[in-house]
């Protein structure tokens, strides 16, 4: 079946640092790919998606590139800020429908930004 | 954007007891809706898709009996945990195009 395997938590950075993620995944076909984030206290919220392979999916200063090739989608930011401290997800859904996918996630890897 | 409420946000019940979580879908119709369990520090793991109209699809493992989800209306689906156990102690999340309810947190006492 499908899965997604991401690093391992936590991450502790200091404020500025290149904050980068790894994540893989096994799946038939072609997937489409998720990055989603858990602020403290707060639900999950898409932060970035890529459909097709070699798409790069950006957000808040946040990219991911759909490599096919090594079945990654890492995540990474250039310049994190402690507003970033959260736990991230890597997701992968078999198919993508804007009406909602059933996903599957990896781990899940908490990051830490201290000023 | 799409906006996914959950209630109740947390509930303490007896075990042997059940209980009903509600999923809404505030500014939107969903006609698919996907419930989730999340155990302390771990992942998200697929429950059940729930479909309007008509019976939910249950993931492999999860016991459809125990775990029961009605999505009558467009915008509302429940998921009842029936003759609650302490290990059914979890968090609980709903989904709806690709927004994430806040979750409801289940403590079986």
């Amino acid at each position: 079946g499908d899965s997604v395997t991401q690093m391992e938590g936590p991450v502790t950075l200091s404020e500025e640092a290149f904050l980068t993620i790894n994540c893989t995944y096994t799946a038939t076909g072609y997937p489409s790919l998720f990055w989603y984030v858990q602020y403290p206290g707060e639900g999950l919220q898409l932060l970035l998606k890529a459909t097709k392979a070699d798409d790069k999916g950006s957000n808040k200063g946040f990219e991911a590139t759909y490599r096919k090739e090594t079945t990654s989608f890492h995540l990474e930011k250039g310049s994190v800020q402690v507003s970033d401290s959260a736990v991230y997800f890597c997701a992968l859904s078999d198919t993508y429908k804007a009406a909602g996918n059933k996903l599957t996630f990896g781990g899940g890897t908490r990051v830490l930004v201290k000023p | 954007g799409a906006v996914v409420s959950q209630h109740p946000s947390w509930v303490i019940c007896k075990s042997g007891t059940s209980v009903k979580i509600e999923c809404r879908s505030l500014d939107f119709q969903a006609t698919t809706m996907f419930w989730y369990r999340q155990f302390p520090k771990q992942s998200l793991m697929l429950m059940a898709t729930s479909n309007e109209g008509s019976k939910a699809t249950y993931e492999q493992g999860v016991e459809k009996d125990k775990f029961l989800i009605n999505h009558a209306s467009l915008t509302l689906s429940t998921l009842t945990v029936t003759s609650a156990h302490p290990e059914d102690s979890s968090f609980y999340i709903c989904s709806a195009s690709n927004s994430f309810g806040p979750g409801t947190r289940l403590t079986v006492t």
